[in-house]
């Protein structure tokens, strides 16, 4: 089975750019979860998603980032306008609720981020 | 609420040489258990994980880690590290009801030198 899929996996862009990265979550999934890791403040969890809805964005860390999850099996994360200390790696990660498995999740190889 | 705290931030340890990764937590409920390893440029992997039953889960690559809940630990061993054991290790809780958030430590980096 394909685990997380996320696009792309290096993005360089000059401040002041949109930036969108994009998420498909493991097939039946239905928990998904944007975090952001840096150095300095290691992984944070920015919104999470049950069902298509989210649940909790009090990691979104001002009103330039705005994440959507139109389907059960897309998400994006938008930076508008980016700035420099937006770079980081976005890891997107999905889990099953309810199956037993405790919460589990699973993370993509994560989308390099780097806004000069 | 959780949290996690990884005592040590760096753990450099010689190959063949047994380590321990120290893991505590803190919740006022029952817990899900989790340590994840992350390799150089790439994304987090489940290690091992406590759901419930047996206290001591194992990996399939050699680590086991043993759920004390008098103590609120969960610390990661291995009898014998490899250099490919050279990662950054993260343990996680999440309690049984309520939010599907997991509550991450700040990670331990584990360098397994020649």
């Amino acid at each position: 089975d394909a685990g997380v899929i996320q696009s792309p996996r290096h993005e360089v862009t000059e401040m002041g750019q949109e930036v969108t990265l994009r998420c498909k979550p493991i097939s039946g999934h239905n928990s998904l979860f944007w975090y952001r890791q840096t150095m300095m403040r290691g992984l944070e969890l920015l919104i999470y998603f049950n069902n298509n809805v989210p649940i909790d964005d009090s990691g979104m860390p001002e009103d330039r980032f705005s994440a959507k999850m139109p389907n059960a099996s897309f998400s994006t994360l938008k930076i508008q306008p980016s700035e420099p200390r937006d770079s980081a790696v976005y890891f997107c990660a999905s889990s099953l609720r309810g199956t037993g498995q405790g919460k589990t999740q699973y993370f993509g190889p994560g989308t390099r981020l780097l806004v000069l | 609420a959780q949290s996690v705290t990884q005592l040590d931030s760096q753990v450099p340890v010689f190959e063949e040489a047994p380590v321990e990764l120290r893991c505590n937590y803190s919740s006022s409920v029952s817990v899900y258990l989790f340590w994840y390893v992350q390799y150089p440029n790439q994304g987090l992997q489940l290690l091992l994980k406590y759901l419930s039953g047996s206290t001591l889960v194992e990996s399939i690559n050699g680590f086991e880690a043993e759920f004390n809940k008098s103590q609120t630990s969960f610390h990661l061993r291995k009898p014998s590290v490899h250099i490919s054991d050279t990662a950054e290790y993260f343990c996680a809780v999440s309690d049984l009801f309520g939010s599907e958030k997991l509550v991450f430590g700040k990670g331990t980096k584990l360098t397994v030198n020649p």
